[in-house]
């Protein structure tokens, strides 16, 4: 079956420390989305990538980074520089046509020890 | 910049009756899409319905249905017929395309509770 896989589903990262989200997908699909989802503030876009070797800042990037060296995989760094990383943190993917509904993975929830 | 706006943070209902989710949206864009999503405390987001914005006919998935106001930025869900599953948090989220990129906006979200 097609879907998107996240890894870890939990996080804990220590003071100073960067940290990697692991997001594959086996959908084909070229788009690709990083979202932060904080209580009361639904989800915010953090990074997202319309084809491999491309990927644009969203509302929130700063403190995380991003690469797309594969049309299957995304992974998130969340750097020492993201002062408060405790999170929950989605990936989607589309397929980069109008209006296509995203589809999401499990989540990885990130805390601080 | 584009904006969606959910004002009910919480709302409940009683199994098998009917409630309505409110949503309102800012665009400048001509062509944009509407989305209902729904996430369950197990925190998978889950697509309910898809509305096209040039289709003046509103769409419906089974239980669920919108009623989409274009003149008034309005895109609300109706869910019918409520069940103990529906429980969950909703988003609406809208999305267009501005200077080539695809960026879609999501509200805040409406925790919606079944009473049994």
């Amino acid at each position: 079956d097609g879907g998107i896989t996240q890894s870890p589903k939990y996080l804990f990262r220590k003071e100073g420390q960067n940290v990697t989200l692991s997001c594959e997908q086996n959908l084909n699909h070229d788009a690709m989305y990083w979202y932060r989802q904080d209580p009361g503030q639904g989800l915010r876009l953090i990074y997202y990538s319309q084809i491999v070797n491309d990927f644009q800042k969203g509302d929130i990037a700063e403190g995380y980074s991003v690469s797309r060296e594969k049309k299957e995989s995304f992974p998130l760094t969340v750097t020492s520089a993201q002062k408060n990383p405790t999170a929950f943190y989605l990936c989607a993917s589309s397929i980069r046509n109008r209006g296509q509904p995203q589809h999401f993975g499990d989540g990885t929830r990130l805390s601080i020890l | 910049a584009q904006t969606v706006t959910q004002s009910q943070p919480e709302m409940s209902v009683q199994e098998a009756e009917t409630v309505t989710l409110s949503c309102t949206y800012d665009t400048s864009e001509s062509d944009y899409y509407l989305f209902w999503y729904k996430q369950p405390p197990s925190r998978q987001m889950i697509l309910v319905i898809r509305q096209e914005a040039y289709k003046q006919q509103n769409a419906t998935e089974n239980r669920f249905s919108v009623n989409f106001q274009k003149a008034a930025k309005s895109f609300s869900l109706k869910i019918s017929d409520s069940q103990l599953g529906d429980a969950a948090m909703y988003f609406c989220a809208s999305f267009s395309t501005t200077s080539g990129t695809y960026k879609y906006i999501f509200g805040t979200g409406t925790r919606l509770k079944v009473l049994a």
